[in-house]
């Protein structure tokens, strides 16, 4: 079990759906991160908070939208996905913003677009 | 030239003897090494951390750190079985904070 909650842990949807992926952590981390990984891939960076403000984007298609409504939840909504988009998504927290603070994983939701 | 380079393996070991996983990183700014172990299907979990030059020691696990050398590497003594999973090693960029980037991953495999 890990400290940071992800639900749901699976997910399938039609490219014109909408739907949200959640994240939840309680040990008052105030960085949090959303990660893609792709089968035999590292995780690929796509988003940072820090003290519940966006501070990293990476370039991410705007089909994918963060949004961190409170220091301990983090959202990532979805819609008009494409079958390239089907991975497994990966929330992280830190303690902070600061690069010694390490970044610890949940379980992650595996998402298939049909 | 990869930020973050490991060998994907796969590393094949035998159980008991010692496994010794390598990273290397470009960028000479680098500040904060993690290693991380993710069990197939499963999510990365932090195994260890390491921020200055020298070894770091934890359990059966020891990272080390060159920073002359850009160099990270992490040995598992008496590797079970259990140990058998991919390694991740991660690298904090300098530019900015938390942009951690991962290595390929290497792919161990502990033989009875």
């Amino acid at each position: 079990d890990t400290e940071v909650t992800q639900t749901p842990k699976h997910l399938v949807m039609g490219m014109t759906n909408k739907k949200s992926l959640k994240c939840e952590q309680h040990m008052g981390h105030r960085a949090m991160y959303w990660y893609k990984q792709k089968a035999k891939k590292p995780p690929e960076l796509m988003f940072v908070y820090s003290y519940e403000k966006l501070s990293i984007n990476e370039s991410v298609p705007s089909r994918f939208s963060p949004e961190c409504p409170n220091s301990s939840l983090l959202n990532l909504h979805l819609h008009a996905l494409q079958p390239e988009d089907s991975a497994l998504y990966l929330c992280a927290s830190s303690q902070d913003w600061r690069s010694v603070q390490p970044q610890h994983f949940g379980d992650g939701t595996r998402l298939s677009i049909l | 030239q990869k930020e973050v380079e490991q060998n994907s393996g796969p590393l094949s070991v035998p159980e008991g003897a010692i496994a010794s996983l390598n990273c290397t990183y470009s960028d000479r700014g680098s500040q904060s090494f993690f290693w991380y172990r993710q069990y197939s299907g499963k999510s990365p979990e932090l195994i260890m951390s390491i921020y200055s030059n020298g070894d770091k020691e934890d359990g059966r696990f020891t990272a080390q750190l060159n920073k002359a050398s850009q160099y990270v590497s992490l040995l598992i003594r008496d590797s079970q079985p259990s140990d058998s999973a991919t390694y991740l090693c991660a690298v904090n960029r300098p530019q900015g904070a938390q942009k951690l980037v991962f290595g390929q991953g290497t792919r161990l495999t502990i033989n009875p």
